[in-house]
């Protein structure tokens, strides 16, 4: 398996535009979970589905971040609009019986 | 809360000498697991202990885990330059939802 996919890797947008994260998890996964780690925060559990299905999404910040998981193998987190706080490194992990898998994470600059 | 909260925030050692970092959370946990992130990576995850456990071993790895201190460790012995990296411990108390800490920046000179 090639691990967790994510793109892009990296984002540079301007305030106020849309930002959409992709990830795709490790086939046969049934938990996916959202973070952003930033130096003054580390890192945040953002939002994690299980089966598809959004368990918590109480880190999620505030309403202009939203997740899906349409099927078992793809994710978005979209921020609408986006602000320059929101620069950070997402990462998306997937799991089966704990352990975490984590993608490379996407790298957004919010200028 | 339930997050875990690493100890020291930094830690520099020459390589062959033994690293320790230590993990304090609040709560009753299911499990306790330590990551690594090397620069610019994702977290790889090392080891996972569980709460009936107190002790495990991995390779130059070994986590204990004290619950009635809250409190775990994990041992790199023999370290090596490659070990240079951020670790993290991070608390599960059900349904696979994990808490992780600040993280302990290891750097090992060579």
């Amino acid at each position: 398996d090639a691990g967790v996919i994510q793109s892009p890797r990296h984002e540079v947008t301007e305030m106020g535009q849309e930002v959409t994260l992709r990830c795709k998890p490790i086939s046969g996964h049934d938990y996916l979970f959202w973070y952003r780690q930033t130096m003054m925060r580390g890192l945040e559990l953002l939002i994690y589905f299980n089966n598809n299905v959004p368990i918590d999404d109480s880190g999620m910040p505030e309403d202009r971040f939203s997740a899906k998981m349409p099927n078992a193998s793809f994710s978005t987190l979209k921020i609408q609009p986006s602000e320059p706080r929101d620069s950070a490194v997402y990462f998306c992990a997937s799991s089966l019986l704990g352990e975490q898998y984590f993608g490379p994470g996407t790298r957004l600059t919010v200028t | 809360s339930q997050q875990g909260e690493e100890d020291p925030q930094a830690l520099s050692i020459q390589e062959g000498e033994n690293a320790t970092m230590n993990c304090s959370y609040k709560t009753s946990i299911n499990n306790l697991q330590w990551y690594r992130q090397n620069s610019g990576r994702g977290l790889v995850h090392l080891i996972l202990i569980r709460s009936n456990e107190r002790e495990k071993h991995s390779g130059r790895l070994r986590v204990t885990l004290d619950t009635s201190k809250k409190s775990s460790s994990l041992l790199i012995t023999a370290s090596r330059a490659a070990d240079t990296a951020s670790y993290f411990c991070a608390t599960e108390k059900n349904n696979n939802d994990m808490r992780f800490g600040a993280g302990t920046r290891l750097t090992v000179k060579p």
